[in-house]
Formats: C-alpha cells, structure tokens, sequence
C-alpha cells in the first residue's frame, strides 16, 4: 500500500519570506501522481499544484513550486513570497496511476504566516 | 455552476442514531468519493465510485454505507452512530474519463459530525 508522510506537523514564515514543506511518500507504482491541496479555516479544499510522476520538470504554479525527487521518493513544496493569505493546512497526496484518482493523503502541516 | 455541495454541513447525533450524508456533483463526474478527516491523521477514503451503480470499499470503510444511483449523487450512510465517527466528512469527484482518470478531484465544503 502507497504511503504518503509529511514529517513537519507544524511550519511559521514570516510575511514575504520563503518557506519549504516536507513529504515522502513510498509506493511501488511507476505511473503516479503528486498533488499539494491547502485547507484554510474554512475548512475547504484547494488545489496548489500537481506533478505527473513520468516528467521530470518540476512544476510551477505562480509563488508555488515543487521539488520532486522520484528517486528518493521525495516531493517537497516551495512557496515564495509569503503572504498572510497563505496561512492554512497543506496536505500532500498521492494518486496512483491505476486507482481510479483515489487520494492517499500524508497528516498535514499546518502553515504560519507572520506579519 | 455549483460544483460538488454537501448536506447537510453540521449535524450532531446521538450514539446508535442514523443518518445519511448528501452529495450532488453538477459537473458529469465519474468518480465520487467519501473522505473522512481526522486531526493528526490527514483525510482517509471511506468509499468510492467509479460511476453510476457502483461502489467500492476505501481504506476505512467499516460503519458506513454508500450508494449511487444516480451519477450525480453520491449518499453516505451511517446505520448506528458512534462516537468513534466523530469527524468532519468530505465528499469528492473527479472526471476520470479516458486520460482525465487521474484528474484532480473537487471537494464539497464538509460536513462536522458529533456522535455523542
């Protein structure tokens, strides 16, 4: 079974900095897939960035990036230019290539942003 | 467009009681799926469907039904509440259509459940 662990339950920046969060994941799988979604207070699910396992050019989203590690099975977030909007949960989630997009998720770290 | 809407969005039940969680997707989705969120322990897959008249068991599937009899609606039972499923209960959906299958999934705003 694919396991997804994010080792930094809880992470602070301050306002305009940059901040790096953690995941590991372990899977036997060759075609997979990385996502990184934010949960704000309000408790909803968002979207940050997604990375295909077979391409080897990290991906990008705006102030977002991702560096994806497949041999150490390693897929940390960069988020540059901290804002306070930032602050939230982030989860790391895993999505094998046959699982009919079923999400294994890693426990969540929680993001500070400090003014 | 709404996208994926749960109901109800806060409910409290009393331990042994039943209850049933709605989900409606207005986007043609395939896929639908029931999540539970826990502190410390991320979201874990409850149940899934790859499509109308279809269900399967996710990673902590026991105390729980589904069904889909309509692709656009995905209900989450619980037959005898306990306290043990206390936890806030997403519902999600994803294309998964030819190469769309590992689309990125759509989540309903939750749903805060105490079992009491």
């Amino acid at each position: 079974a694919q396991t997804v662990t994010q080792s930094q339950p809880e992470m602070s920046v301050q306002e305009a900095e940059t901040v790096t969060l953690s995941c590991t994941y372990d899977t036997s799988e060759s075609d997979y897939y990385l996502f990184w979604y934010k949960q704000p207070p309000s408790r909803q699910m968002i979207l940050v960035i997604r990375q295909e396992a077979y391409k080897q050019q990290n991906a990008t989203e705006n102030r977002f990036s991702v560096n994806f590690q497949k041999a150490a099975k390693s897929f940390s977030l960069k988020i540059s230019d901290s804002q306070l909007g930032d602050a939230a949960m982030y989860f790391c989630a895993y999505s094998g290539g046959t699982s009919y997009g079923k999400l294994t998720f890693g426990q969540g770290t929680i993001l500070t942003v400090h003014p | 467009n709404a996208g994926v809407t749960q109901t109800p969005k806060f409910r409290v039940l009393k331990t042994g009681q039943s209850m049933t969680l709605l989900c409606a997707q207005d986007m043609n989705h395939e896929y639908m799926y029931w999540y539970r969120q826990d502190p410390g322990m991320g979201l874990r897959l409850i149940h899934y469907s790859v499509g109308e008249g279809t269900t399967a068991k996710g990673e902590v599937p026991d105390g729980y039904n589904v069904s889909r009899l309509k692709k656009q609606n995905f209900l989450l039972g619980l037959e005898s509440a306990a306290p043990s499923q206390t936890s806030v209960y997403f519902c999600a959906s994803s294309d998964g259509r030819g190469r769309r299958r590992n689309s990125p999934l759509h989540f309903g705003n939750g749903t805060r459940l105490t079992v009491t």
